[in-house]
């Protein structure tokens, strides 16, 4: 069956250093890939997407790579700061163009 | 910006009864979704829809249906609530060529 893992832990991390977070998916092939940050108490808010022919991309102190043999892509905060602090979900297209999963999340403390 | 706002966020509810939840967005999106999110579960589509009256199952639409009469309005209904549909509830839109999915600030539905 389909499956994304994120690490279910969380992960605590020094202000100022960067910040790796994972997510490993299964028997999917997908054409792209998502990342949103959760704050609590509200919605997704969407951070970058990577294609299947992408092997990396850059929005400021982010940075996402995604290597459709390893089925993983890593998501970097470099220079991290409290205000990073989040849970951040991976997503996959999952049925055509309309549909995709979610996956459960990880959630980022970073400690000032 | 794109704006999508929920209509209440916090409900409490008896087991029975009749509860809509309407979620509107502002940026002429073709594309509505309805998901839940539960502790360990992550989102979970119920119904999407793509167009004025048109509408799809996600994953777990089993006790719940959805209407689409205009463009910027999609409510989610539960015909008779249970106490496993407490839950917090989260409404997104998407444009036509877009990936990327904008959500509103959720509504954290309690059935007693």
């Amino acid at each position: 069956s389909q499956k994304i893992e994120q690490n279910s832990e969380a992960l605590n991390i020094q202000e100022g250093k960067t910040a790796t977070l994972t997510c490993n998916y299964t028997n999917y092939s997908p054409a792209y890939l998502q990342w949103y940050r959760q704050d609590p108490g509200r919605g997704p808010v969407f951070l970058l997407l990577i294609r299947e022919n992408e092997k990396e991309k850059r929005k400021e102190r982010l940075k996402v790579t995604f290597d459709t043999t390893l089925k993983q892509s890593l998501f970097h905060i470099t220079a991290s700061q409290p205000a990073d602090s989040a849970t951040y979900l991976c997503v996959l297209n999952s049925g055509g163009y309309q549909k995709v999963t979610f996956g459960t999340g990880t959630k980022l403390q970073v400690i000032p | 910006d794109v704006k999508v706002t929920q209509s209440s966020r916090y409900l409490v509810k008896r087991t029975g009864e009749k509860v809509f939840l309407e979620c509107v967005q502002d940026m002429d999106h073709e594309n509505m979704f309805w998901y839940r999110q539960d502790p360990g579960l992550g989102l979970r589509l119920i119904y999407f829809s793509y167009d004025v009256k048109m509408k799809e199952k996600g994953d777990i639409p089993e006790g719940y249906s959805v209407s689409r009469e205009k463009k910027e309005r999609f409510s989610l209904i539960l015909e008779s609530a249970s106490t496993n549909q407490t839950s917090m509830y989260l409404c997104a839109s998407r444009g036509s060529i877009a990936y990327e999915q904008y959500f509103g600030p959720g509504t954290r539905l309690t059935v007693t």
